[in-house]
């Protein structure tokens, strides 16, 4: 366990339905990421919060809405996905100003159907 | 267009022998460098990390080097273990600005030790 918990750890879901992500951690870190990990392709910044405020949305489209009510939970809400969306979604927090400290969850492997 | 490239998408070595994974990058802004290790049904790990002022950062059997005027860098595992199999991403950040730590990855490089 590396201090960063995601549930589910496996997801699969149909294009009409809507789920959450979520993701925990207890280790008094001020920023958390969420990050997307498809075949073949590099780990994918998707948003950033930090201190609770969204800092970064990078271009990702609005069937993906995050939600983080305070520093040690972060969500993602998912509805009319497409089969391309699967893929595996990792969460991250770190200090600020620390990159020793960036820790990553395990993942949420989602399949889209 | 990718701002961080592991051109090798997997290496294979012989236990004891040396592994070198290999890492390039386009922006000039990027002043640290980290590598990290992800195991399969695990998130990535970090592994070694070095500053844009240094040219060299070792621990262990783990060593970076870091060649800013070629934007190159390199990660060396000797002696290669079986348990070194992984994929390793090569990750890059600018001197962030409001705290957070955004992070650029490469696609990774599969390395498989075998015994």
């Amino acid at each position: 366990e590396t201090g960063v918990t995601q549930t589910p750890r496996h997801l699969v879901m149909g294009m009409t339905n809507k789920k959450s992500l979520k993701c925990e951690q207890h280790l008094g870190h001020n920023a958390m990421y969420w990050y997307k990990q498809s075949a073949k392709k590099p780990l994918e910044l998707m948003f950033v919060y930090s201190l609770e405020e969204r800092v970064e949305n990078n271009s990702v489209p609005s069937r993906f809405s995050p939600e983080c009510p305070n520093s040690s939970h972060l969500f993602l809400h998912l509805h009319t996905l497409q089969p391309e969306d699967s893929a595996l979604y990792l969460c991250a927090s770190s200090p600020t100003g620390d990159f020793y400290g960036y820790t990553f969850g395990s993942g949420t492997r989602l399949t889209v159907v | 267009d990718q701002q961080v490239k592991q051109n090798s998408p997997s290496l294979s070595v012989q236990e004891g022998r040396i592994s070198i994974l290999n890492c390039d990058y386009t922006n000039s802004m990027f002043d640290y460098f980290l590598w990290y290790k992800k195991y399969p049904a695990e998130g990535p790990t970090f592994l070694i990390s070095i500053s844009s002022i240094k040219d060299k950062n070792e621990d262990g059997r783990f060593t970076v080097f870091l060649n800013k005027s070629a934007k190159h860098l390199s990660l060396h595992i000797v002696p290669s273990q079986p348990g070194d199999s992984a994929v390793y991403f090569c990750a890059a950040s600018e001197n962030s600005q409001g705290g957070s730590e955004k992070l650029v990855f490469g696609k990774g490089t599969k390395l498989t030790v075998n015994p």
